[in-house]
C-alpha cells in the first residue's frame, strides 16, 4: 500500500498567519483528500485534490481559507490561511491505494 | 446520500473482556466498509476492510468484523481486549465519488 509522508507533524501558530502542510506519497495516486479533525470529533472532508485542476471543496470549506495545490500525482499541499483559534485541529491527507485508503500521520495545529 | 452511524460514543470494557463496536451504514449497493483505529496522539491505522466475499473479515490486532446486509451493519469485535486497545475507533464508507465518510467514532476505555 502507499506510504504518505506528512509534515509538519505539529505546529503552534499565531492567529492571522498561515500554515502550509505537505503530503508526499511514495507512488502515483489519482485521488488525494484532505481532512480536518477538530478536538474530540470525527474526520471531516475538506476537499479532494485533483492533479492539473482546482481542488473540489466540500460544503463549508472555501478555497480562500484552505488553498490546495496538487502539482503532480505524488504531492499535495494544504494551506490554512488567516488562522484563528477555531482552526486548531488535526489535518490529515489521504490517498486511495490498491487495498483501500491510506492516511498521513497528521498535522496537529494549535492557533494561539 | 451515504452515511455511517456509530451509535456508541463511549464504551468502557475490562481488560480481558470481549468488545463489540457497532456500525450501521446507509448505502444503495453493497458498500466497501472500513474500520480504523486512532490511538491518542497518533494517526489513523486501518484495522480491516470489507470489499466483497466472505462476510466475516479478519483484521490486525485480533479484531474481526462481520458484514450483515440485512441489518446494514458492520460491527467490530475482539474476543479479549488488552489495555493497548484503548483508543478511538472509526467506521467509514466511501461515497459514490470515492470520498470516505466517517462515523462519529467510539471511544474505548479499558479498565484493569
Amino acid at each position: 500500500s502507499a506510504v504518505i509522508s506528512q509534515k509538519p507533524s505539529r505546529d503552534i501558530c499565531q492567529r492571522g498567519t498561515s500554515l502550509t502542510i505537505q503530503c508526499q506519497v511514495d507512488s502515483q495516486v489519482t485521488m488525494m483528500f484532505w481532512y480536518r479533525q477538530q478536538p474530540g470529533q470525527s474526520l471531516t472532508l475538506i476537499a479532494t485534490a485533483n492533479q492539473g485542476s482546482e481542488a473540489t471543496y466540500e460544503s463549508g470549506f472555501v478555497i480562500d481559507k484552505f488553498p490546495i495545490s496538487r502539482p503532480n500525482l505524488t504531492f499535495s499541499t494544504l494551506t490554512v490561511s488567516n488562522m484563528s483559534p477555531e482552526d486548531s485541529s488535526i489535518y490529515l491527507c489521504s490517498v486511495v491505494a490498491q487495498n483501500g485508503y491510506t492516511f498521513g500521520s497528521g498535522t496537529r495545529l494549535t492557533v494561539v | 446520500a451515504q452515511s455511517v452511524t456509530q451509535p456508541d460514543i463511549h464504551i468502557t470494557v475490562s481488560e480481558g473482556a470481549s468488545l463489540e463496536l457497532r456500525c450501521n451504514y446507509s448505502y444503495g449497493a453493497t458498500p466497501y466498509l472500513f474500520w480504523y483505529v486512532q490511538s491518542p496522539g497518533q494517526g489513523l491505522q486501518l484495522l480491516l476492510k470489507y470489499f466483497s466475499g466472505d462476510t466475516l473479515v479478519q483484521g490486525i490486532k485480533g479484531f474481526e468484523a462481520e458484514f450483515k446486509r440485512s441489518q446494514s451493519s458492520f460491527n467490530l469485535r475482539k474476543p479479549s481486549v488488552h489495555w493497548s486497545d484503548a483508543a478511538e475507533y472509526f467506521c467509514a464508507v466511501p461515497d459514490s465519488w470515492g470520498k470516505l465518510q466517517f462515523g462519529a467514532g467510539t471511544q474505548v476505555v479499558v479498565t484493569p
